[in-house]
Formats: C-alpha cells, sequence, structure tokens
C-alpha cells in the first residue's frame, strides 16, 4: 500500500499562472486535508474535505484557493493568479474513516517567481 | 477550538530518555490528545494518541495528567533520527475533526 503520493513535489509559478496540487491518498481513504507551511513556520491548515464534500474550508483564503476531492482520481488544490506570498510547502493528509492517525505526504514545494 | 503550549526547543542526549511536555489547560471533556512529529523536510507522522489513560506503542508513551490539564510525550531512548519538531494537539474526537498544529517543541538531540 503506497502512502500518501503528492505531485509535483517541486513546482515553479511565474506571478498570475495557475497552480495545481495533487493528492492521492492512500488506498481506501476517504478524507483529506490540506496544510501551508511557510518557510521557518508551523502548518497552517486550510481544508478538510471527503469524497465530493468539503467538510471545513475555514483555513482557505477567500479568493484564488479552492480544493476538491471528487469521487474517482486525487484531490487538487487549485490556486489562481499565484502571487510571490503563496510561495511555499503544501502538505496533505488522508486518514480512513475510523481511524486515528492521518498520513501525510511529502508536500509539493511551490515557488513562485 | 482548545489550545495547547509547548516548550520552543529542547535538548536530549542520544540513548537517554526525553520528556516532552504540553499544557492544554482549556481541554473540554471530549478532547483527544494527538501527536504528530515533523523531520526535516517531510510531512507530519503521527506518533501516539489518548483520551485519559496512559498510551504506549513502538514509539513513544504519552502520560496523561488526571485533570487532563497537560500531557507528556515520552521517547525512551532517542536517537538521532528522532530530532524533529513534536506538535501536540487537541483534537474533538479521535478520528474526525482537523488538526491544528501550533508551533511545537524543536527537539534536538545530540551524539
Amino acid at each position: 500500500n503506497a502512502g500518501v503520493m503528492q505531485n509535483p513535489r517541486h513546482l515553479v509559478r511565474r506571478r498570475g499562472q495557475e497552480a495545481r496540487l495533487r493528492c492521492s491518498p492512500m488506498k481506501g481513504h476517504s478524507h483529506v486535508y490540506w496544510y501551508r507551511q511557510l518557510p521557518e513556520e508551523g502548518l497552517k491548515f486550510m481544508v478538510y474535505l471527503q469524497k465530493e464534500n468539503i467538510i471545513d474550508e475555514s483555513g482557505m483564503p477567500k479568493e484564488r484557493f479552492s480544493a476538491e476531492f471528487p469521487k474517482e482520481g486525487p484531490s487538487i488544490l487549485r490556486i489562481q493568479q499565484v502571487v510571490r506570498g503563496d510561495s511555499a510547502a503544501y502538505f496533505c493528509a488522508s486518514l480512513h474513516w475510523f481511524s486515528s492517525e492521518a498520513f501525510f505526504g511529502q508536500g509539493t514545494r511551490l515557488t513562485v517567481v | 477550538d482548545a489550545k495547547t503550549t509547548q516548550p520552543n526547543s529542547m535538548e536530549s542526549n542520544e540513548e537517554e530518555p526525553v520528556h516532552l511536555p504540553c499544557n492544554h489547560s482549556t481541554i473540554s471533556g471530549t478532547d483527544y490528545i494527538h501527536w504528530y512529529r515533523q523531520l526535516p523536510s517531510q510531512g507530519p507522522e503521527y506518533v501516539i494518541h489518548g483520551l485519559t489513560s496512559n498510551v504506549n506503542n513502538r514509539m513513544a508513551s504519552l502520560a496523561i495528567a488526571e485533570d487532563r490539564k497537560s500531557s507528556t510525550l515520552i521517547l525512551h531512548r532517542a536517537t538521532l533520527r528522532d530530532a524533529a519538531v513534536y506538535y501536540c494537539i487537541l483534537r474533538k474526537s479521535s478520528n474526525t475533526g482537523k488538526l491544528i498544529f501550533g508551533q511545537g517543541t524543536t527537539l534536538q538531540v545530540k551524539p
């Protein structure tokens, strides 16, 4: 059973472009979290998703950011019109609905130039 | 969300036990105490969790105060690979709800 897979591992975008970050949860996991970590800072919760449903998006910026977890395929975190302040490591985690343990991916490091 | 307080950093010698404290004085009766750690350049990793009773697993032990206002993560024999940021997190249930990470404790392990 492969772990949580995030791709790409590194992503460079110019200001104003779109960034799409993908997260494939572990097999059988129906819940996904997304977190952002700025350099030298802690992890900030962004959004909590179940398949086809957003459970909690209280940490998502109101503009430019969106997330989805479709019935089939990976969860996607989409950032439109990226700015330099979006440069960070983005981590996703997945867990089974009855499990206590969240499994994190290796992260996508986004650099906006 | 109830808040946790941890020391910014701690040091330990290799092969010695490490006690990482966490204060959570505003914990509610339904909050579970979770611990995660993050090694450099990696995603966080689950360590252990508990509600009221002390817990042991292959990685660590969790000692929870009787009033649940504090807890201590115990690494029985620190190795260099245990150098990481350790996060103490309160979560509304054992298996649902978001995980809110604080600043954590940076553990340095000296050979």
